[in-house]
């Protein structure tokens, strides 16, 4: 089973607005990544946030964690077309090392021109 | 591009039959994990390889078996293959040593079992 469950799973926006996504998982995490995918290929990887921090920007990406709720939120702002993909969390956790890395079900992107 | 190649990128095989998909980890890398994706899905994690050792397994038979060589590269095996292991299967490689530390994916392989 997935521990990272994320809402919402589909997601469709115009070009220019923000995107919102939600990530939730169980146990006591070391960090909580977040992916990207294009069209079913490899994963890229976003950002990473340690278990001790409660946000991070990189970019236009903005990543929230809040561990006494075991959630954390991916805010892409000012979206383009090439943004279209599915985003996916990840969780390692404690207890396990880099790279087992457990994944939510993915949230699917659209950003219509 | 992340370094990190597979092959092949398809792969057609027959219910029953035994695969070998090939992963080149980016250099300086010696952790190699490997992936299953079923369509429509998150990524679960299969096992992991440092140091030509299986040090950690997911939720997967044992006929999900693999190898890592002294240069890193890694191979993922499949035997007595079933229609439910049709699926997109990713490998990525990362340092070792810390838990903070970002998976660099390849492109994948897509199985199709029929």
């Amino acid at each position: 089973s997935q521990q990272g469950e994320e809402d919402p799973q589909a997601l469709s926006i115009q070009e220019g607005e923000n995107a919102t996504m939600n990530c939730s998982y169980k146990t006591s995490i070391n960090n909580l990544q977040w992916y990207r995918q294009n069209s079913g290929r490899g994963l890229v990887h976003l950002i990473l946030i340690r278990s001790n921090e409660r946000e991070k920007h990189s970019g236009r990406l903005r990543v929230t964690l809040d561990t006494s709720k075991k959630s954390s939120s991916l805010l892409i702002t000012a979206s383009r077309a090439a943004d279209t993909a599915s985003y996916f969390c990840a969780i390692l956790e404690v207890g396990y090392a880099g790279n087992m890395l457990t994944f939510g079900g993915g949230t699917r992107l659209m950003v219509k021109p | 591009e992340t370094g990190v190649t597979q092959s092949p990128t398809h792969l057609i095989k027959t219910r029953g039959q035994q695969v070998t998909l090939r992963c080149s980890s980016q250099s300086g890398h010696n952790t190699v994990s490997w992936y299953q994706q079923a369509l429509g899905q998150g990524p679960q994690f299969i096992f992991q390889y440092y140091r030509e050792e299986e040090n950690g397994r997911g939720n997967f038979p044992p006929r999900f078996s693999g190898l890592q060589f002294p240069n890193y590269s890694s191979e993922l095996n499949v035997n007595a293959l079933e229609l439910d292991d049709s699926a997109l299967y990713l490998c990525a490689s990362s340092l070792p040593g810390t838990v903070d530390t970002e998976a660099f994916f390849g492109q994948g392989t897509r199985l199709t079992v029929v």
